[in-house]
């Protein structure tokens, strides 16, 4: 089993949509939690950390569920520089090292 | 630009043929990490420094791989006898963390994109 296992996508909306991801993770232990950002041909860039209480950033949302080794990212209002791939990332030991990536979830916004 | 820079920006080699890559992490960034990612993955974590001490190595990086920080700025990472499965992008990553309890950002390069022929 995969220790971060995403949606395989691809997922396809027209403009205006609301999206969501999901993930799941295998280790309980895990510490830190993460959605990364990755556009075609380009570096992965940190979209937000996710928090037990939850938390949002404009017209994203992520929420964690511990007991259920869940994470999920919630887009609103979806545009077209959305488009790009989510990648769901977990961290295991406590200093936070190494980071531990999905395969990630394609998302193509169209007009 | 301040960010993470990678060098080279693409590399053919053949099968067999050594091969290094260099990262300039940001400036003051006490951790570096290197990551591999093949077509429609995500990232593997390589192995990580803290200052020049190598304190982490995955089980990915063979004998084959070794890496280097000798001053603690830059890093080098050698893949020797290269072989077509090492072919992948090689993503360099960087963050100041002084609390070991708190993550800190890591910022990605662009990465090296690998081809062995």
């Amino acid at each position: 089993r995969k220790e971060v296992e995403q949606d395989p996508g691809p997922f396809n909306v027209p403009e205006g949509a609301t999206v969501a991801f999901n993930c799941t993770y295998s280790n309980s232990a895990s510490q830190s939690f993460f959605w990364y950002r990755q556009d075609c041909r380009k570096e992965p860039k940190l979209l937000m950390s996710v928090y037990s209480s939850g938390n949002e950033d404009g017209r994203f949302t992520a929420q964690l569920n511990r007991a259920s080794q869940y994470i999920s990212l919630l887009i609103r209002d979806s545009k077209l520089s959305d488009s790009a791939t989510y990648l769901c990332v977990v961290t295991v030991n406590q200093a936070g090292t190494a980071l531990i990536f999905g395969k990630g979830t394609t998302l193509s916004v169209s007009s | 630009d301040t960010g993470v820079s990678q060098d080279p920006r693409h590399k053919i080699t053949k099968r067999g043929q050594n091969v290094t890559f260099r990262c300039d992490p940001i400036s003051e960034h006490n951790r570096l990490y290197w990551y591999r990612q093949t077509l429609g993955q995500g990232p593997e974590f390589l192995t990580y420094f803290q200052n020049e001490a190598q304190l982490e190595k995955s089980r990915l990086l063979s004998d084959r791989f070794s890496a280097e920080r000798p001053k603690g700025s830059f890093s080098t990472l050698e893949i020797q006898r290269t072989e077509q499965g090492d072919s992948a992008m090689y993503l360099c990553a960087s963050s100041l963390t002084r609390d070991r309890t708190f993550l800190n950002e890591q910022f990605f390069g662009p990465g090296t994109r690998l081809t062995v022929l």
